[in-house]
């Protein structure tokens, strides 16, 4: 069974420049998670989607941040424009369901340096 | 809200040697909480998970971890490491919104490290 998918896995960009990442979780998985997780801190939670309705949203930084799940299926992740404390490595995740195992599936991130 | 403290950013052994990862949780209710690993540049993976069924858990490559709920823990441990261990270990508790959703929440890390 093919994993979550992300792309780009690095970027670099300047300040007040725009990046988008991309991410194509399992087949099947209705939820979708997008977390930031910065260096030396545990994973936090940006946007949760159930098939293509957003569940929670309430950390995603809405002036600078966007997300979209299309179709309920693939998503993308855009910040426009980017500041330096964005620097991070962002990452998905899906499940089948709502967490009644508590078992999310990752993908290996996308590593977003902003100079 | 729910929350977890992981008690120690690094903990170093030497191989062979017990594992203690240790996590103390906040909870208002009788919380899910689950261990996971993210090795160098690989995802995070679940280890193992705490349901409400046996207190002790076991999850894969020899990992364990035991749920008390009078010292609000969920410590990880393994009787002996490998060099193949060494990876950031998240304490993760799962929160529910009040739309009835769940997410997790996860710890700030600790990181293994395995000397031969």
């Amino acid at each position: 069974e093919a994993g979550v998918a992300q792309s780009p896995r690095y970027k670099i960009i300047e300040k007040r420049q725009s990046v988008a990442f991309w991410c194509n979780p399992i087949s099947g998985h209705a939820t979708l998670y997008w977390y930031q997780q910065i260096l030396g801190q545990g994973p936090k939670l940006l946007i949760q989607f159930q098939n293509n309705g957003v569940v929670d949203d309430s950390q995603l930084p809405k002036d600078r941040f966007s997300a979209e799940r299309l179709k309920g299926v693939d998503s993308t992740l855009k910040i426009q424009p980017a500041k330096l404390e964005d620097s991070a490595v962002y990452l998905c995740a899906s499940s089948p369901g709502q967490i009644n195992t508590g078992e999310l599936f990752f993908g290996e991130g996308s590593r977003l340096t902003v100079l | 809200a729910q929350s977890v403290t992981q008690l120690d950013s690094h903990v170093s052994v030497s191989e062979g040697t017990p594992v203690l990862l240790r996590c103390n949780y906040s909870s208002s209710y009788s919380p899910s909480l689950f261990w996971y690993v993210q090795h160098p540049n690989k995802g995070l993976q679940l280890l193992l998970k705490y349901t409400s069924a046996a207190t002790l858990v076991k999850g894969i490559n020899g990992f364990e971890a035991e749920f008390k709920k009078s010292e609000t823990s969920f410590h990880l441990t393994k009787p002996s490491a490998h060099m193949s261990d060494a990876a950031e270990y998240f304490c993760v508790v799962s929160d529910r919104e009040d739309t009835g959703f769940q997410k997790l929440v996860f710890g700030t890390g600790t990181r293994l490290l395995v000397s031969p």
